[in-house]
C-alpha cells in the first residue's frame, strides 16, 4: 500500500471549518483514500473514502486533487467532539489497513 | 450502519495466564477480520488478518503460537493471549471487512493489563 504523509498536529476553532491534508505521492490507480479518526480510547471511526472524484457524506468531505496524490478531508463544522487523531489510509479495497501516525486535530472553544 | 462489537471492553490477568478477547459483526457477516494492537501514544499495529474458516495470516514479528486466532464463522473471530506477560499489555482492536463494500469497521478495543 502506498504511504502517506499527514501533519503531526492541527488546531481548530469550534464552528470552523477543519481542513486535514494528506499527501499520497505513490499511489496505485486502484487503491482508494481512506479517512478514520480515532477518539482517545476508543476504536478507529470510519468517516469516508473516494478513489477520484470527491464524496461527500453527513460527516465530512473528501477532496481529491486530479492527480490523486494528495487529498484533503473537509469537516465543515467543527465541534470539540471532532478532537481526535485523523488517519488517511490508502489502500486497495479488501486489503488490510496500515496506519500511520495520523494527525492530531484539536478543536478549540 | 455497520457494528462490530468487543469482548470484554477491559481486562486483568496475571502473569502466565491466557485472556480470550471476542470480536463480533453484529449486522454483517463479516468475510475478513483484523486484529490490531496499539501500545500507548503510538497508532494501530496490524496483527493479524483471518478469514472464516481458515487459518488466520499473521504479520512478521507477531508469534501465532502466543496469539492465537479463530474465526469460527463469518461473526465471530478470537483472539488469545496465551501466556501473557506484561509486555502484552496493550489495546487490542478488530476491524471487519463487511463483504458487499468493503469498508472496515472497527470495535471499540480491549484493554488489556498484565500484572
Amino acid at each position: 500500500d502506498a504511504k502517506t504523509t499527514q501533519p503531526t498536529s492541527m488546531d481548530c476553532a469550534e464552528g470552523r471549518a477543519a481542513n486535514l491534508p494528506c499527501n499520497h505521492s505513490t499511489i496505485s490507480g486502484n487503491e482508494y483514500v481512506y479517512w478514520y479518526r480515532q477518539i482517545h480510547s476508543q476504536g478507529p471511526q470510519y468517516i469516508i473514502h473516494g478513489l477520484k472524484n470527491n464524496e461527500t457524506n453527513e460527516m465530512a468531505s473528501l477532496i481529491i486533487t486530479e492527480d490523486r496524490k494528495s487529498s484533503t478531508l473537509i469537516l465543515p463544522h467543527a465541534t470539540l467532539r471532532d478532537t481526535a487523531v485523523y488517519y488517511c489510509i490508502v489502500r486497495v479495497s479488501n486489503n488490510d489497513m496500515r496506519f500511520g501516525a495520523g494527525t492530531r486535530l484539536t478543536v478549540k472553544p | 450502519g455497520a457494528v462490530v462489537s468487543q469482548h470484554p471492553s477491559w481486562v486483568i490477568c496475571k502473569s502466565g495466564t491466557s485472556v480470550k478477547i471476542e470480536c463480533r459483526s453484529l449486522d454483517f457477516q463479516a468475510t475478513t477480520m483484523f486484529w490490531y494492537r496499539q501500545f500507548p501514544k503510538q497508532s494501530l499495529m496490524l496483527m493479524a488478518t483471518s478469514n472464516e474458516g481458515s487459518k488466520a495470516t499473521y504479520e512478521q514479528g507477531v508469534e501465532k503460537d502466543k496469539f492465537l486466532i479463530n474465526h469460527a464463522s463469518l461473526t465471530l473471530s478470537t483472539l488469545t493471549v496465551t501466556s501473557a506477560h506484561p509486555e502484552d499489555s496493550s489495546f487490542y482492536i478488530c476491524s471487519a471487512n463487511r463483504a458487499v463494500q468493503e469498508t472496515q469497521y472497527f470495535g471499540p478495543g480491549t484493554r488489556l493489563l498484565v500484572l
